[in-house]
């Protein structure tokens, strides 16, 4: 058990609509990223926040939006779905900015019909 | 522009088999490398992590090895298991003006039959 929590394991909506990710960081982890796992694709990094301040952007859409909140938990938003967000989405956590493990949760399954 | 390469893609080998896994990469500047296995459905584990000092890392049954002057690493698993069926990944991070980014390659499906 990695001690980061990601709810819920499976989401299932429609087209245009808009969802809410959650993950808990493991205790006393201080950065919180997020990263997008399509089917035979490799890890695509998303965002990256440091004790709630974001610390580094990569391939997030426009529709996409993150936060951390004082409790160190974070919510990945996404909007106007498409099909091809479609995705496993990760969410993991390290003490520090970046320089050692991270530790990844079980991933939310997204599903857009 | 930072590369990670994996080969081969996917490997199907016997219980009981060795195995090593390849890592190319053309990132800079070079932070450190890190191996990571990730069962079908769970998120990645950290297997290793080595720096550019380390040419030698091993946890348990893995070894990893890490050429930092042709910037190639492998992943070695000795007496496979079939629990070792999994995604291995290899990820390089690279010092930027922000902290450090990681980059992915697309990993190397592992297959241990019996």
């Amino acid at each position: 058990d990695s001690g980061v929590t990601q709810t819920p394991k499976h989401l299932i909506t429609a087209t245009g609509q808009r969802v809410t990710l959650r993950c808990s960081p493991r205790s006393g982890d201080l950065s919180v990223y997020w990263y997008q796992q399509s089917l035979d694709q490799g890890l695509q990094f998303l965002i990256q926040y440091y004790n709630g301040e974001e610390r580094a952007k990569g391939n997030i859409l426009e529709r996409f939006s993150a936060q951390q909140f004082p409790d160190l938990h974070s919510e990945l938003n996404l909007s106007s779905l498409e099909l091809g967000d479609s995705a496993l989405y990760f969410c993991a956590s390290s003490v520090g900015r970046q320089e050692g493990p991270l530790h990844f949760g079980n991933g939310t399954r997204l599903t857009v019909t | 522009k930072n590369q990670v390469e994996q080969s081969p893609q996917s490997l199907i080998i016997l219980e009981g088999k060795n195995c090593t896994l390849q890592c190319n990469y053309t990132v800079s500047p070079f932070s450190n490398l890190r191996w990571y296995k990730q069962d079908t459905g769970r998120g990645p584990v950290s297997l290793t992590i080595m720096t550019f000092s380390e040419n030698t890392k091993s946890n348990g049954r893995y070894t990893a090895t890490l050429d930092a002057d042709t910037k190639q690493s492998s992943l070695h698993i000795t007496a496979s298991q079939l629990s070792d069926s999994a995604s291995y990944i290899c990820v390089v991070s690279a010092e930027s003006n922000s902290g450090y980014a990681l980059n992915f390659g697309k990993g190397t499906s592992l297959l241990v039959t019996p």
